[in-house]
Order: structure tokens, then C-alpha cells, then sequence
């Protein structure tokens, strides 16, 4: 069946614009992740959905970032004036939700470039 | 101290060797422990997972788990230069559903 998939692949913009990103999780799957991973950097995680609701939103580094998710499917992370450290890979994994070993498997993420 | 430790490497073996991946943890909590790897501009694909103390297998891949001493590893059987890749290591704590990963070890399969 399909992955997640991510809208832009890459996305360009000026510091100080707000941009939207996109996450479509494996039809099914209850849970849904934002992590980003900058330049040389490990994958650092922001915010995670069970449904539509986020039980954890500790990753968010500013509150600049928001996310939402609607319908228990679609996400949108949302970053508010920009910034050039905003800059890295941001992906988006889903997982069925159940059990301690669930797995999460990952979309190919948007590259994110803030000039 | 991080929460997840891996050598960044490169960890250079020849084709057909074993190679040996290695990661640390500071969280006696931690309940999961999941191998990536991710080539260069991919994405993390699963390898494997494993969250009971001992062995493994799946195929040419062994995880091994250690909780009494904090440590996990992930051995390569028959070395093929199409593992040469990032090979993350990811962990969850109890009560958590994010995963924490460490930096990463890139590994090169020289033909």
C-alpha cells in the first residue's frame, strides 16, 4: 500500500515568512510525528498526534511552530516567520498506534530553506 | 550525556565481512529499540526492532539488546557495498510514544 507521503519536497523561502507542510500517514494509522533533522544533526523530535489530538508537543522549539491534524489524517506543521535556523529536512512518520514496539515509518520529507 | 550514543564512524569493512553497530543509553526506562538506516538525501527506512534482552535475527540483520547494561547493537551478516548508509539508533521510553534517536553511524562496505 501507499507510505507517507509529504508535500513540498522542497520548499524555498525569505526569513520572516510563514510556511505550511504537509504529511499524509499510512491510511489507517492512528499516530502521526513531526521530527526535523538539520544539516550533521540526528533526527530531533517535535510533536506527536494520536487522533486529532497532540499529547505531546514537547519538541516544538518555539511557538513559532504549530501543528494540527484533521479528520485523523492529514497534518500541517506551520512555521511563522521564519527563520534561517528553521533550515533542515522535516519529516513526518505514522504508526498504527497500538503496542509498545509499534513502529513508525517515514515519509521522505521536505527540505526546507530559509534564505 | 546524550540520551542515545552511537560513533559517528565511518566504520569501513571489506564486502562478505560482519560489520558491528553500536549504541548506548542513558535511560534505564527505555522499553524499544529500533535500527534505521537512511542513505545519503532518504529518508529512515526500518530495519528492525527489538525490546527483549538477548538476540534478533531477521535475515543478514541480528539486533541485540543488553538492558542491564544499557547498550544495543545491530550486526551485519555477508556485508554488501549496498549497506553502505546512516545507521540510526532509536529509542522509547516508557510512558513516551516519540522515539529518540542517536546520531547516527555511517558504515562503508568497501568492495
Amino acid at each position: 500500500g501507499a507510505g507517507v507521503s509529504q508535500s513540498p519536497s522542497n520548499k524555498v523561502t525569505e526569513k520572516g515568512k510563514d510556511v505550511e507542510l504537509r504529511c499524509d500517514p499510512i491510511s489507517g494509522h492512528t499516530a502521526l510525528y513531526w521530527y526535523r533533522q538539520s544539516l550533521g544533526q540526528g533526527l530531533e523530535f517535535l510533536i506527536y498526534f494520536q487522533g486529532n489530538s497532540a499529547p505531546d508537543k514537547s519538541g516544538l522549539p518555539s511557538d513559532r511552530f504549530s501543528a494540527e491534524r484533521t479528520g485523523g489524517s492529514v497534518s500541517t506543521l506551520t512555521i511563522q516567520r521564519t527563520q534561517q535556523e528553521d533550515s533542515a529536512v522535516y519529516l513526518c512518520a505514522s504508526s498504527s498506534g497500538l503496542g509498545g514496539t509499534d513502529t513508525q515509518y517515514f515519509g521522505p520529507g521536505t527540505r526546507l530553506t530559509v534564505l | 550525556q546524550k540520551e542515545v550514543e552511537q560513533n559517528s564512524g565511518p566504520l569501513s569493512v571489506p564486502e562478505g565481512a560482519i560489520a558491528s553497530l553500536n549504541c548506548t543509553y542513558s535511560d534505564r526506562g527505555s522499553q524499544s529499540f529500533f535500527w534505521y538506516r537512511q542513505y545519503s538525501g532518504k529518508s529512515p527506512e526500518l530495519i528492525m526492532f527489538i525490546y527483549s534482552n538477548g538476540d534478533k535475527e531477521d535475515g543478514r540483520f541480528t539486533a541485540q539488546l543488553n538492558k542491564a547494561s544499557q547498550y544495543v547493537s545491530l550486526l551485519i551478516r555477508d556485508s554488501q557495498p549496498s549497506d553502505s548508509a546512516t545507521y540510526l539508533c532509536a529509542v522509547r521510553r516508557t510512558g513516551r510514544r516519540a522515539l529518540t534517536f542517536g546520531s547516527g553511524t555511517r558504515l562503508q562496505v568497501q568492495p
